[in-house]
């Protein structure tokens, strides 16, 4: 079945680390996308792309960094510039014959 | 700017209907799209409307007003599962999501 897969679903970060979320799909979508939510709130998108090798900021980018290296392939870094980088984060895609987004479950990052 | 607009928190009863409003100021339009989120999960899709009126799907129901920048989601016969946070999205000009902040549907016994 094509789908969204998010990894890892919980992850923990110390302070002053860099970590990278994967997120890979199959569904042959050329859009995809990273947000952020956080309690109680709803997503804010922190950068998108819409072909392969391209890619563009957010309206939360500052401390993220993304690549589009394949089309199935979307992994967001999450540097240590990012000073409150605990929340829950969202990775999603969308195709061309319906406008909806398809969501990945999901990753829980938590600095410890 | 782009602005939607959703209460944060309902309650209603087991059994009940509840209607979920939204409305929106985008630049442009190309559809309203509800999602259903339960609380640390993803959200799934719900409703997409693109023209005026009513869809009806089992029992949900969503309606749009373009000319108002209006929407609503009309939630029949509810049951516990439907505890969760409902989120209105309206797609721009630039096919870019944008969204509300949600809202919080509380269901009582």
């Amino acid at each position: 079945d094509g789908g969204i897969t998010q990894s890892p679903k919980y992850l923990f970060r110390k302070e002053g680390q860099n970590v990278t979320l994967s997120c890979e799909q199959n569904l042959n979508h050329d859009a995809m996308y990273w947000y952020r939510q956080d309690p109680g709130q709803g997503l804010r998108l922190i950068y998108y792309s819409q072909i392969v090798n391209d890619f563009q900021k957010g309206d939360i980018a500052e401390g993220y960094s993304v690549s589009r290296e394949k089309k199935e392939s979307f992994p967001l870094t999450v540097t240590s510039a990012q000073k409150n980088p605990t929340a829950f984060y969202l990775c999603a895609s969308r195709g061309y014959t319906y406008y909806g987004y398809t969501f990945g479950s999901g990753t829980r990052l938590t600095v410890v | 700017g782009q602005n939607i607009d959703q209460p944060t928190e309902m309650t209603a009863t087991e059994g009940a209907i509840v209607q979920i409003n939204c409305t929106y100021q985008t630049s442009g339009f190309n559809g309203l799209f509800w999602y259903q989120q339960h609380a640390g999960e993803a959200p799934t899709f719900l409703s997409y409307n693109v023209l005026d009126g009513l869809e009806e799907k089992g029992r949900f129901s969503s309606f749009l007003s373009r000319s108002k920048g209006y929407s609503y989601l009309l939630l029949k016969e509810l049951q516990m599962k439907d505890s969760a946070s409902y989120l209105c999205a309206v797609m721009d000009s630039n096919y870019q999501l944008i969204w509300g902040a949600g809202t919080k549907l509380i269901i009582k016994p």
